[in-house]
């Protein structure tokens, strides 16, 4: 299987600290994908990097991919209370038929 | 809001009923999946179905059975689950199945609770 797993699966951080999430998978991937979950709402998509990608930014996000290592990190700089969520990586499979795999995700809890 | 939406947002249901969970995206999106969320497990995949057929089925039980009757519009019709079945079930949505790189829309759940 080449499901993500995250690690660690909880983190608890102080506003204004930066929260780092990493995420393992097992097989050759097309992309990789993080996603956030507020309680009970669905997941809301945050940001995508492809496997010839190493670094991409999104306003407070940086996400990183090593293939070599076959992993990836989620970097939220600057957390606010309102990042408290939980954040899912999904791999998106190498291959005609590409699928997205989901790990168990990170429960964020940041502390105003 | 994500321009998926489903309802209902709760159900409690016995093991003897049959309801039918929901979904409509407002995006002009060609394919629909149905996932299953359970407490400390990763999303599981349910159904897929791109241009209202249904491409892939991931050995769910019959007791599960899905229905596209345009590419706006995904149900799921339960009847006999077990108390195992509670879980949060997700809608979601892509431009197009076969694509790479396709991002997921996902809808707010359903929360399921069989009694």
């Amino acid at each position: 299987s080449q499901q993500g797993e995250e690690d660690p699966q909880a983190l608890s951080i102080q506003e204004g600290e930066n929260a780092t999430m990493n995420c393992s998978y097992k097989t050759s991937i097309n992309n990789l994908q993080w996603y956030r979950q507020n309680s009970g709402r669905g997941l809301v998509h945050l940001i995508l990097i492809r496997s010839n990608e190493r670094e991409k930014h999104s306003g407070r996000l940086r996400v990183t991919l090593d293939t070599s290592k076959k992993s990836s990190s989620l970097l939220i700089t600057a957390s606010r209370a309102a990042d408290t969520a939980s954040y899912f990586c999904a791999t998106g499979s190498a291959g005609a038929n590409s699928k997205l795999t989901f790990g168990k995700g990170i429960t964020l809890s940041v502390r105003p | 809001e994500t321009g998926v939406t489903q309802t209902p947002r709760h159900l409690v249901m016995g093991m003897t009923n049959k309801k039918s969970l929901k979904c409509e995206q407002h995006l002009g999106h060609n394919a629909m999946y149905w996932y299953k969320q359970s407490a400390k497990k990763p999303l599981e995949l349910m159904f897929v179905y791109s241009l209202e057929e249904r491409v892939e089925n991931n050995s769910v039980p019959s007791r599960f059975s899905p229905e596209c009757p345009n590419s706006s519009h995904l149900f799921l019709h339960l009847h006999t689950l077990q108390p195992e079945d509670s879980a949060l079930y997700l809608c979601a949505s892509s431009q197009d199945q076969a694509k790479r790189d396709e991002k997921l829309f996902f809808g707010s759940g359903t929360q399921l609770s069989v009694l």
